[in-house]
């Protein structure tokens, strides 16, 4: 079956650092990809969608300068928080779509970041 | 935009019973529903999914039904397992994006 890997499980990391989050398709091809974010106990919301070769498409509220979206091949998006604040800790989560839209979205493990 | 309602938040049953979350969507154009499974501290698994040309799938023990009309879809798992235990979300989509509920945390009882 279709696998994603999110690279790393967890990290942790200073105030005013940034950190970047690789989602990669294993055994197919994903032209779209999708960042979430989970906090403890509550579903996933939606960040950003993740076209390759063209810029991501920020949901509302999310601040792109501060969640930069590359998505430079069909099997690797990354995610990177630049410049994290302790609210930044969340559960981060991206997906893959299998083929076309309405098709199986699959998901990576996730990334616990922890900014202190 | 597209709203999914789920219920229950928990649900506790006893090995072997059955069980039952319900969700509830607002765009009538929404096509797709699929159902999630998350285990502590791992993503959500895709366990099954429906399209809006059917009513009813069924996989083993896990069966999902939709009803447009109401728009309304639940997922029934039956002879419930311990391993069964997580939290289930349900979500919604007609274009690109999927809208989740707000999940379920099943709990079974052996």
């Amino acid at each position: 079956g279709a696998v994603v890997s999110q690279h790393p499980s967890w990290v942790i990391c200073k105030s005013g650092t940034s950190v970047k989050i690789e989602c990669r398709s294993l055994d197919f091809q994903a032209t779209t990809m999708f960042w979430y974010r989970q906090f403890p106990k509550q579903s996933l919301m939606l960040m950003a969608t993740s076209n390759e070769g063209s810029k991501a498409t920020y949901e509302q509220g999310v601040e792109k300068d501060k969640f930069l979206i590359n998505h430079a091949s069909l099997t690797l998006s990354t995610l990177t928080v630049t410049s994290a604040h302790p609210e930044d800790s969340s559960f981060y989560i991206c997906s893959a779509r299998e083929g076309a839209y309405n098709s199986p979205l699959h998901f990576g493990n996730g990334t616990r970041l922890t900014v202190t | 935009g597209e709203n999914v309602e789920q219920h229950p938040s928990t649900l506790s049953v006893q090995e072997g019973d059955s069980a039952v979350i319900k969700c509830t969507y607002s765009d009538s154009a929404s096509n797709y529903f699929p159902w999630y499974k998350q285990e502590l501290g791992k993503g959500p698994q895709l366990i099954i999914d429906i399209r809006s040309n059917v009513g009813e799938k069924k996989d083993q023990r896990i069966a999902v039904t939709l009803n447009k009309t109401a728009k309304h879809f639940s997922l029934h798992i039956t002879e419930t397992q311990p391993e069964d235990s997580a939290v289930y979300f349900c979500a919604a989509s007609r274009t690109d994006k999927l809208i989740f509920g707000t999940g379920t945390r099943l709990q079974v009882f052996p």
